[in-house]
């Protein structure tokens, strides 16, 4: 069945350096969403991407969604303390959607 | 406030009593869906639901029931719970179909 893999499963970074994280799908897929969730909280959407090779940017943040629309990233440019926490990304394809097991990011101070 | 929620935030139960977790939303969205969270296992998407009377399974929905009477409300049932069904509940609605846009706070269930 159709999954999305996502790595690296945790990070730490001191706080200032760059992160990435990368999700890929084993099907081609319709759109890609990413969400945050805080320790102890709820997932919250980010953004939604949907065409072939598409660049995103809010902030700090830049998305980018692969040419064959398997893959995804999301990089986040000199990190803050407020960006704790466990970032998903989550395919969807036929009207299902798949999510990744997310990558925890750490921020050393 | 567009807001999600979901009631009760917390549960301990017994195997086998039935119990029914509600889920409302106030932005007239079309797409509602219920998922569970297990550390390790990530997301995975139980039942959704496109419009009222109009409901699916998602990847993991044995042991569980949905409906959809209303637009706003898409409570989550469970029969007979067991001790694996003890995870943490997400609802979450959206207008686009298959993207959850906003999520609840999220039911903590413990079933003993």
């Amino acid at each position: 069945g159709q999954q999305v893999m996502q790595i690296p499963q945790y990070q730490h970074v001191q706080e200032g350096e760059d992160f990435t994280t990368y999700c890929n799908s084993s099907t081609t897929l319709s759109n890609i969403q990413w969400y945050k969730q805080r320790p102890g909280g709820h997932p919250v959407f980010l953004i939604q991407l949907v065409k072939s090779g598409e660049v995103k940017k809010q902030k700090r943040l830049t998305f980018q969604f692969g040419e064959a629309k398997k893959n995804s990233s999301l990089h986040i440019t000199a990190t803050q303390t407020t960006d704790v926490g466990t970032y998903f990304c989550a395919g969807g394809r036929d009207d299902k959607i798949i999510f990744g097991k997310g990558t925890r990011l750490h921020i050393l101070p | 406030e567009a807001q999600v929620t979901q009631n009760p935030r917390y549960l301990i139960t017994v195997t086998g009593k039935k119990l029914t977790v509600t889920c409302s939303q106030n932005m007239n969205h079309e797409y509602m869906s219920w998922y569970r969270q297990d550390p390790g296992l990530g997301l995975r998407q139980i039942y959704y639901s496109m419009n009222v009377e109009v409901t699916d399974k998602g990847d993991v929905p044995e042991g569980y029931k949905v409906s959809r009477k209303e637009k706003r409300n898409f409570p989550l049932i469970l029969e007979s719970p067991s001790p694996n069904q003890t995870s943490l509940y997400f609802c979450a609605s959206s207008l686009l179909e298959g993207t959850p846009r906003y999520f609840g706070p999220g039911t903590r269930l413990t079933v003993l």
